[in-house]
């Protein structure tokens, strides 16, 4: 069964640019959840969905950060613009049940905002 | 919000060496997971273990939730056990949003 798959690995942006990062959960997966973990922390969820709904978002900056996931299946995160303090791993994982499932996570994309 | 604190914050051991690592919660909890992130980042699943005792080789967890902690138990320790150790808990009553703990860095030396 493949795995969590996130892309880009690495990006380096400059402040007040804006930057995407893709997602695609575990097949059969339905729901999904974007992380963002700064350097010396635990990862703090974002946003969680289940399928293309959102489940909760209230930790997500919603001035500068948006998320969506259509059909269900894949989706995209992105900051417009891009604050230095951005500068984080963000992780996405997805589980099979929500409140008793597992979460599996991907292999993260570390931004770099100079 | 539900409050996380896990004990340790960091830990270093000779290979071979025992060791327990602790995450206490403030609340009732749904979930409870038990994670490995590697030093290069990926989170790996130890366990899911919102009550009692599990075993996975050299690893076991046990959970009691009514007094609210969790322990990993790491016996014989290789330097491939270094990195951080997560725990990460949901809350239960309908709110779903799962918390990480601040994590306990281990270090195995050979």
């Amino acid at each position: 069964e493949a795995g969590v798959a996130q892309s880009p690995r690495y990006k380096i942006i400059e402040k007040r640019q804006s930057v995407a990062f893709w997602c695609n959960p575990i097949s059969g997966h339905a729901t999904l959840y974007w992380y963002q973990q700064i350097l010396g922390q635990g990862p703090k969820l974002l946003i969680q969905f289940q399928n293309n709904g959102v489940v909760d978002d209230s930790q997500l900056p919603k001035d500068r950060f948006s998320a969506e996931r259509l059909k269900g299946v894949d989706s995209t995160l992105k900051i417009q613009p891009a604050k230095l303090e951005d500068s984080a791993v963000y992780l996405c994982a997805s589980s099979p049940l929500m409140a008793r499932g597992e979460q599996y996570f991907g292999p993260g994309t570390r931004l770099t905002v100079t | 919000g539900i409050q996380v604190e896990q004990s340790p914050p960091d830990l270093i051991l000779q290979e071979g060496a025992n060791s327990t690592l602790r995450c206490n919660f403030s609340d009732s909890v749904n979930n409870l997971q038990w994670f490995h992130q590697n030093p290069w980042g990926q989170l790996i699943n130890l366990f899911y273990i919102p009550s009692g005792t599990k075993q996975n080789g050299r690893l076991s967890a046990t959970t009691v939730a009514t007094e609210r902690y969790s322990l990993l138990y790491i016996s014989s320790s290789q330097t491939t056990d270094s990195g951080v150790y997560f725990c990460a808990v949901e809350l239960s009553g309908g709110s779903y949003i799962p918390t990480f703990g601040r994590g306990t860095s281990l270090i195995v030396h050979p």
